[in-house]
């Protein structure tokens, strides 16, 4: 069965780091590049950054440049992503999407997401 | 930047044509994708490359894009239809964009 397979919910204290990863099954991994996206509550989803899972390459939203990290594991097929310092404006549902990787492909399958709450 | 323009909200009745538009400068010169998404549910990819359906979603959605405008079209709406839309697309030095969204409204 394709599917992404995202860690479970995250509670954080303001300056916290936290560490989501997302388990890919059913496909070959090295094939496609991985996204991470996040959405606030009634908001629009925000683009954090990709991983090529066949070379490693990475990219990050300028927003997020220096605070985000993404990996891989391929032994493992799944996808790691950090995010430090945090806020509670961080707080959001975290979503790992699948990109065969070619111009204006889109994200064809996404993890069930992952919600991390940043309070006090 | 890039940025991506939706209106909030358009309302269609069973059985008839919802356009959903989507405006940005960049959108001249890069795809458009669409996303459906239901609420408590992850985002679904309805429309890539501009007007290519994946597999599995039904022929009544369709989607273009000419003059900064890409459109999602959804023909013969049904109740089942009702959900946020999100347009998306890529910018070499910004990255991915995602509009606004709309919400759908099915009466």
């Amino acid at each position: 069965q394709v599917q992404l397979v995202q860690s479970g919910a995250e509670v954080k204290k303001p300056g916290a780091s936290v560490k989501v990863s997302c388990k890919a099954s059913g496909y070959t991994f090295t094939r496609y590049a991985m996204h991470w996206v996040r959405q606030a509550p009634g908001q629009r989803p925000e683009w954090m950054g990709r991983i090529n899972a066949g070379n490693d390459n990475t990219k990050y939203s300028q927003k997020f440049q220096g605070r985000v990290t993404i990996t891989k594991d391929t032994s493992a097929s799944t996808v790691y992503m950090q995010l430090s310092s945090l806020r509670s404006e961080d707080t959001a549902v975290y979503y790992c999407a699948r990109d065969p990787d070619y111009r204006g492909s889109g994200m064809n399958l996404w993890g069930q997401g992952t919600t991390v709450t940043v309070s006090s | 930047s890039h940025e991506l323009t939706q209106p909030p909200s358009v309302s269609v009745s069973p059985g008839r044509t919802a356009i959903i538009t989507c405006s940005g400068v960049k959108l001249d010169h890069n795809y458009a994708c669409w996303y459906q998404q239901k609420p408590g549910q992850s985002p679904v990819l309805v429309i890539y490359q501009d007007d290519k359906r994946p597999s599995g979603i039904p022929e009544r959605f369709s989607g273009s894009n000419s003059r900064n405008t890409a459109t999602l079209t959804i023909s013969g709406t049904q109740a089942v239809d009702e959900a946020d839309y999100y347009c998306q697309s890529w910018d070499s030095s910004t990255g991915v964009v995602f509009g606004g969204g709309t919400k759908l409204t099915v009466l």
